[in-house]
């Protein structure tokens, strides 16, 4: 069965640092979606991204966030300069289509602390 | 705006016992589908179920159903014959067809006791 990957599993890495997530999706889906989720809180959006641009993002997707699709299988959440609240579980996301009944299907996320 | 409520932020219940777990939702979109998942200590989101706006019967997958009230806005999880491996918290999320983003609740750990 198709599932989504992400690289790593989990990342360490120190405040002010860069951070790229990656994300395979699966392979005839079409949209994608980066959230996160802090240690014991709610599943929190950060982006969608379709037909290679952002369709939608968060307040908490500010400047210090990007993402980009390289090569057209990759996903890919950069931090620019990592601060310690971004200690977080990410996870990856993507559905076949735009439809409400379109199933998310959810990478086993990155796990990335910020010392 | 759209917004998931999850009220129980955690419950028990007895191995081989049914459980409800509540969720409540807010949006002004006709149109929109309503999941649950459930997310195991080691992290991973899983896919329970899925219920549609306009389903006229309330979705089933093995021993999940989802009891679906239109009116009220609810959309509650019941696992019916709880098992040890049932133990996670639960998400609900929604997804409406003006704009693309899921929107979760806050989650609700349920934990089974043998």
């Amino acid at each position: 069965e198709p599932e989504v990957t992400q690289t790593p599993s989990h990342q360490v890495t120190q405040m002010g640092q860069e951070v790229i997530l990656r994300c395979v999706p699966i392979s005839n889906h079409l949209y994608f979606y980066w959230y996160r989720q802090i240690l014991g809180q709610k599943v929190e959006f950060l982006v969608s991204f379709y037909n290679n641009e952002i369709s939608e993002k968060s307040e908490i997707f500010d400047d210090q966030f990007s993402v980009e699709r390289p090569d057209g299988s990759n996903f890919t959440l950069k931090i620019r300069s990592t601060k310690l609240e971004d200690s977080a579980m990410y996870f990856c996301a993507s559905t076949v289509g735009g439809q409400t009944y379109n199933e998310q299907f959810f990478g086993p996320g990155t796990r990335l602390t910020v010392l | 705006a759209q917004k998931i409520t999850q009220t129980q932020p955690g419950m028990f219940v007895q191995e081989k016992e049914a459980v409800t777990l509540d969720c409540t939702y807010d949006t002004s979109d006709q149109s929109y589908g309503l999941f649950w998942y459930k997310q195991p200590s080691s992290g991973e989101m899983i896919f329970l179920i899925y219920q549609g706006s306009y389903d006229e019967q309330n979705a089933t997958e093995g021993r999940y159903s989802l009891n679906f009230q239109k009116a009220r806005k609810s959309a509650n999880l019941v696992i019916s014959a709880s098992q040890l491996g049932d133990s996670a918290m639960y998400f609900c999320a929604m997804r409406s067809n003006t704009g693309n983003q899921f929107y979760f609740g806050t989650g609700t750990s349920l934990t089974v006791i043998p």
